[in-house]
């Protein structure tokens, strides 16, 4: 399975501020992808990144509030935009395995995210 | 439409008392693929098991055993002689392809007390 690093782990924002979650993967991927978990929630898809094209956004997420960038085959980064309270929450990145879209998703450790 | 239950919200047992762990999904494809993912409170979702539809072979890995049965539509988990580690929030996820990619649907979760 890929080993998948998120920085930062966790950090504390305040409202109005605007925080980028880099997730790097030790080996190439085709598709990566950033889930939100809510407080005591389940993980929700936000967004599927490709590299090389413009990130697949779920219903109820937008470009504006989390725009993505997947430069490279290894990297990929989120920003939560103008947080709010609300967007307090554990963000994960994850990857397909070696067998592709069919194979088991593997996730990074998260990060960990307060917003005051 | 996909859908996973997990209608267990959270179940405390005794160290060394067994434990099952329901899931029931719904999905209308013939080939789909079940997971369960364990999530300590470190938060890092740690992957536990694959099952693709074509395989209702039961599984089982040390203390850990997979009840899959496509009659019922559930894929159940059981931990033998629970230890306090096992206390964590597990995830059963449902994929299926869509629209050309597989999408993940996660269960609510059921967290798990193993209590010394």
């Amino acid at each position: 399975s890929a080993v998948i690093s998120q920085k930062p782990s966790r950090d504390i924002c305040q409202r109005g501020t605007s925080l980028t979650i880099q997730c790097q993967v030790d080996s190439q991927v085709t598709m990566m992808f950033w889930y939100r978990q809510q407080p005591g929630q389940s993980l929700t898809l936000i967004a599927t990144a490709n590299q090389g094209s413009e990130a697949t956004y779920e219903s109820g997420f937008v470009i504006d509030k989390f725009p993505i960038s997947r430069p490279n085959l290894t990297f990929s980064t989120l920003t939560v935009s103008n947080m709010s309270p609300e967007d307090s929450s554990i963000y994960l990145c994850s990857v397909d395995g070696l067998a592709g879209p069919t194979d088991t998703q593997y996730f990074g450790p998260g990060t960990r995210l307060t917003v005051l | 439409a996909q859908k996973v239950t997990q209608a267990q919200t959270e179940i405390s047992v005794v160290e060394k008392e067994d434990v099952t762990l329901d899931c029931v999904y719904e999905t209308r494809d013939t080939t789909y693929y079940l997971f369960w993912y364990k999530q300590p409170p470190s938060g890092e979702l740690v992957f536990l098991i694959r099952r693709n539809s074509f395989d209702e072979q039961n599984e089982i890995s040390g203390r850990y055993s997979w009840n899959f049965q496509k009659s019922t539509s559930s894929f159940n988990f059981t931990i033998t002689a629970s230890q306090v580690v096992d206390s964590a929030v597990y995830f059963c996820a449902l994929s299926e392809e869509t629209s050309g990619t597989y999408k993940y649907i996660f269960g609510t979760g059921t967290r798990l007390k193993v209590l010394a």
